[in-house]
């Protein structure tokens, strides 16, 4: 099954920029969507079809995706984008299509 | 507004069963295939199953397949998830959501529900 690879933890002061990867077999072929879950909540979508924006999300949070690796950007990182952060595809040729990568810690110094 | 609500979690001693419900409101239930997600405590998110709009289709990741069951009723606005044979390792909060029809991003998800498989 296929399968995405994540940091574990990504820390970045104030102000800066975070790059969040997600690794998978020539992902760059499928979709791509982002999510952030805060402590207790349930995540939520902030980038979906690689680089698209949900209404209601910063023009902040941006993402890209080619050859084996999509990435999540979220510039001039403020203290309340501290979240668990985890990318996610559809593999609609597998019988279990539903894939999440192990999600990254996203760390506000 | 568009909205989902769990329901059915709670505990259960291994090999017992549970059902679990999600009651969707806001928008044409029978128009979008919905997912059930969870999350184990402390633990990323890990895809569970899927189902068409029209019921007809399903998937199930590998480690449920075979002992949980997702349906719907489009007539009451409702999803299912039928879990049976309960391990320790299906305890987790457990998330319906609603994608982006076709891309299956998940926009909407419910609060969730925490079911506990313990003696």
């Amino acid at each position: 099954s296929y399968v995405l690879t994540q940091p574990p933890s990504v820390s970045v002061a104030p102000g800066q920029t975070a790059r969040i990867t997600c690794g998978g077999n020539n992902i760059g072929s499928k979709s791509v969507h982002w999510y952030q879950q805060k402590p207790g909540q349930a995540p939520v979508l902030v980038v979906y079809d690689d680089s698209d924006r949900p209404s209601g999300i910063p023009e902040r949070f941006s993402g890209s995706n080619s050859g084996n690796t999509a990435t999540l950007t979220i510039s001039r990182v403020e203290a309340g984008d501290e979240a668990d952060y985890y990318c996610q595809v559809w593999d609609s040729s597998s019988d279990h299509p539903g894939v999440f990568g192990g999600g990254t810690k996203l760390t506000v110094l | 507004e568009v909205q989902l609500l769990e329901s059915g979690g709670g505990l259960v001693q291994p090999g017992g069963s549970l059902r679990l419900s999600c009651a969707a409101s806001g928008f044409t239930f029978s128009d979008y295939a919905m997912t059930w997600v969870r999350q184990a405590p402390g633990k990323g998110l890990e895809w569970v199953s899927a189902i068409s709009g029209s019921g007809g289709t399903t998937y199930y990741a590998d480690s449920v397949k075979g002992r949980f069951t997702i349906s719907r009723d489009n007539s009451k606005n409702t999803l299912y998830l039928q879990m049976n044979s309960l391990r320790a390792e299906d305890t987790a909060v457990y998330y319906c959501a609603k994608p982006i029809s076709p891309l299956y991003a998940f926009d909407i998800w419910g609060q969730g529900t925490m079911v506990t498989v313990s003696s």
